[in-house]
């Protein structure tokens, strides 16, 4: 099956700081979705991109299909974007989202 | 914004008793998933669910796991007997509006599953 692959494992910021995270994935892909996993265990949607770049307030994203790999930007970060990040990707055969490992960020104020 | 709903949020259970983990998906998607996750670890596939039957199963996914569709709105995740190791956070997901094929899953809030 497809392989998702994160980096880094676990990143240490100073509240304000930017960050990115990388997520490597091993075939073509009908689906990638950026997901927040909060204190609290619930997974939070952050972005639908299979491809291209998309911005939401202080996040955005990049899918470079064509390469396999997507970004996940972080600006100014917050204690509140404590938490772990997810990649899932979709191949273009079967029918599962597949996680990578996750990175756990920790934003200290 | 619709959402996945599921219940019950917790769930302690006693080793070898049978639970069911219900689920509402969001009302006009087609596709629905569980996932479950044990505490620490990343988010595994377990099951996906399409015009009344399994698409694709995980090897996680053994005879003590079912999955339902009762009526036009539930679905439901059984464990028949269940193990210390079925410990874990429960996700159910749904997917794909009628009409579009690639759209993201939308995941409810879980249900956390305790063995003792």
């Amino acid at each position: 099956g497809i392989q998702v692959e994160q980096s880094p494992p676990d990143l240490i910021l100073q509240e304000g700081a930017n960050s990115t995270l990388r997520c490597n994935f091993s075939d073509s892909v009908n689906n990638l979705q950026w997901f927040h996993q909060n204190p609290w265990g619930q997974l939070i949607n952050l972005f639908y991109i299979p491809s291209g770049t998309k911005q939401n307030g202080r996040l955005s994203a990049t899918t470079v299909a064509t390469e396999r790999y997507s970004l996940l930007y972080i600006s100014s970060s917050q204690t509140t974007d404590s938490g772990v990040y997810f990649c899932a990707v979709f191949g273009t055969s079967g029918s599962r989202l597949t996680f990578g490992e996750g990175t756990q960020l920790t934003v200290n104020p | 914004e619709p959402e996945v709903t599921q219940t019950p949020s917790h769930q302690v259970t006693q080793m070898g008793q049978e639970v069911i983990l219900r689920c509402v998906p969001i009302s006009n998607h087609l596709y629905f998933y569980w996932y479950r996750q044990i505490l620490g670890q990343k988010v595994e596939f377990l099951v996906s669910f399409y015009n009344n039957e399994i698409s694709e199963k995980s090897e996680i996914f053994d005879d003590q796991f079912s999955v339902e569709r009762p009526d036009g709105s539930n679905f439901t995740l059984k464990i028949r007997s269940t193990k210390l190791e079925d410990s874990a956070m429960y996700f159910c997901a749904s997917s794909a509006p009628a009409g579009s094929y690639n759209s993201p899953l939308h995941f409810g809030n879980g249900t956390r599953l305790t063995v003792t």
